[in-house]
């Protein structure tokens, strides 16, 4: 299957840094990612639709200030969370779409705000 | 707006079956896919089914959608204790006004016991 490779899978920051998530596909073009936030014990959420080449489509209720996503290539997606506070500690996946029947999930990133 | 629903928790017994059960509200869903996520990663694609179809299976997995009632199904044979983790239904509608994002339901952690 398609691979999806996201990076780091862990980072703990000081409040009020900003922090730079990297999603890549390593076998395939991707035209458009998603990314989602996961609490734990609950399902995921999506946060915004990433496009090639164009301006992200966020989901309501997410600060497009606060979550800024550039889509540079076919293959790789970023996700940067500025000016970091405990709040925005989550897990963070990325995914990004082959076709209809395939949608393929990075790892995830686990960040923690102290 | 669009909802899947599933039970949160299912255990059996290693050697047994298990299925895990899931309900969705949009009609116009073309694919409906069911992931899986061991602690701390990210998501694994199992297997999906086209609206069009009934069942489909792959292994020990097998997959049966009603559409008339809106239900959606995974059956694993023999489970393994490594089946152990949470299962998410997902479903998206290609064609309606949602650009085809996946809508998850929350997770049914399967629980195997030796």
């Amino acid at each position: 299957g398609a691979v999806v490779s996201q990076h780091p899978s862990r980072v703990i920051c000081k409040s009020g840094t900003s922090v730079k998530i990297e999603c890549r596909s390593l076998d395939f073009q991707a035209t458009t990612m998603f990314w989602y936030r996961q609490f734990p014990k609950q399902s995921l959420m999506l946060m915004a639709t990433s496009n090639e080449g164009s301006k992200a489509t966020y989901e309501q209720g997410v600060e497009k200030d606060k979550f800024l996503i550039n889509h540079a290539s076919l293959t790789l997606s970023t996700l940067t969370v500025t000016s970091a506070h405990p709040e925005d500690s989550s897990f963070y996946i990325c995914s990004a779409r082959t076709s209809p029947s395939g949608e393929y999930f990075g790892a995830g990133t686990r960040l923690s705000v102290l | 707006g669009e909802d899947v629903e599933q039970s949160l928790f299912l255990s059996v017994r290693e050697g047994d079956s298990s299925v895990i059960n899931c309900t969705y509200t949009d009609s116009s869903s073309t694919y409906l896919y069911w992931y899986k996520q061991e602690p701390g990663a990210g998501l694994q694609l199992l297997t999906y089914i086209f609206s069009n179809m009934d069942m489909k299976q792959d292994q020990r997995l097998t997959v049966l959608l009603n559409k008339k009632d809106k239900h959606l199904s995974l059956r694993i044979a023999d489970t393994q204790t490594g089946d152990s983790a949470i299962y998410f239904c997902a479903e998206s509608a290609y064609g309606s006004s949602n650009t085809g994002k996946l809508i998850f339901g929350q997770g049914t952690t399967l629980q195997v016991k030796p």
